[in-house]
């Protein structure tokens, strides 16, 4: 399967510790989006990235959050002292630079957080 | 980008056909229309796109209606597989300009 995956699909955490997700989008992608979805809502970008630029992030988007793709291929996000509020689902999405669909993003099956 | 209102929810009976319709009053000129399915537990999946008038895949079809305000995802003879939310997004290319806006989508249930 080639499509994109998301490590770990679960996790558990207390509040105030740190997490790290991985997003491995498909290869030759070179855009690499994060989104938040919780209970109810349609998912909400945080963070892109072409290549390993990261080219918008989200007003929203807390200092505690942190996102890299150092290479240009994989990505990490950090959640530092996490929070009650950032239980949710971490999606990860790749597309190519060029594609002869607007909008047609490759979602990951993404990573459900819950902090305790 | 626009903002879209669409049905919270809507139920059907296999073998039906179901429209759910799309309001985006303040589309724009180089707007598309895109619309993605997501199942529990999973990310969301494009379904089908388009720009005007009809567009028609193996999954849906689009209709457009010329002044493209409005917009309606049609499935065909639905099974209980296509219990899913349903998205319908307006933008340009959502590659360049970073992100996709999703809003609460339409929960479609499925029923034997």
């Amino acid at each position: 399967d080639t499509g994109v995956s998301q490590d770990p699909r679960h996790k558990i955490t207390k509040r105030g510790q740190n997490v790290t997700f991985r997003c491995d989008p498909i290869s030759e992608h070179n855009r690499l989006y994060w989104y938040r979805q919780t209970l109810g809502q349609g998912p909400e970008f945080l963070t892109y990235f072409q290549n390993e630029a990261q080219l918008e992030k989200s007003r929203l988007l807390s200092d505690r959050f942190s996102a890299e793709r150092p290479k240009g291929s994989f990505s990490t996000l950090e959640i530092q002292r996490t929070e009650q509020g950032d239980s949710a689902m971490y999606l990860c999405a790749s597309s190519p630079l060029t594609s002869g669909t607007n909008n047609e993003q490759f979602f990951g099956p993404g990573t459900r957080l819950t902090v305790l | 980008l626009a903002k879209t209102t669409q049905p919270i929810s809507m139920d059907s009976y296999e073998g039906q056909e179901v429209n759910i319709t799309c309001s985006h009053n303040n589309i724009a000129t180089n707007d598309y229309i895109t619309w993605y399915q997501q199942f529990p537990s999973q990310g969301p999946r494009f379904i089908i796109q388009g720009y005007k008038t009809k567009v028609t895949n193996e999954v849906a079809s689009l209709f457009i209606p010329a002044d493209r305000k409005s917009s309606t995802l049609s499935l065909p003879r639905v099974s209980l597989s296509d219990t899913a939310v349903y998205y319908c997004l307006v933008g340009g290319d959502g590659g360049s300009q970073g992100n996709l806006i999703f809003g609460k989508g339409t929960k479609l249930s499925v029923k034997p």
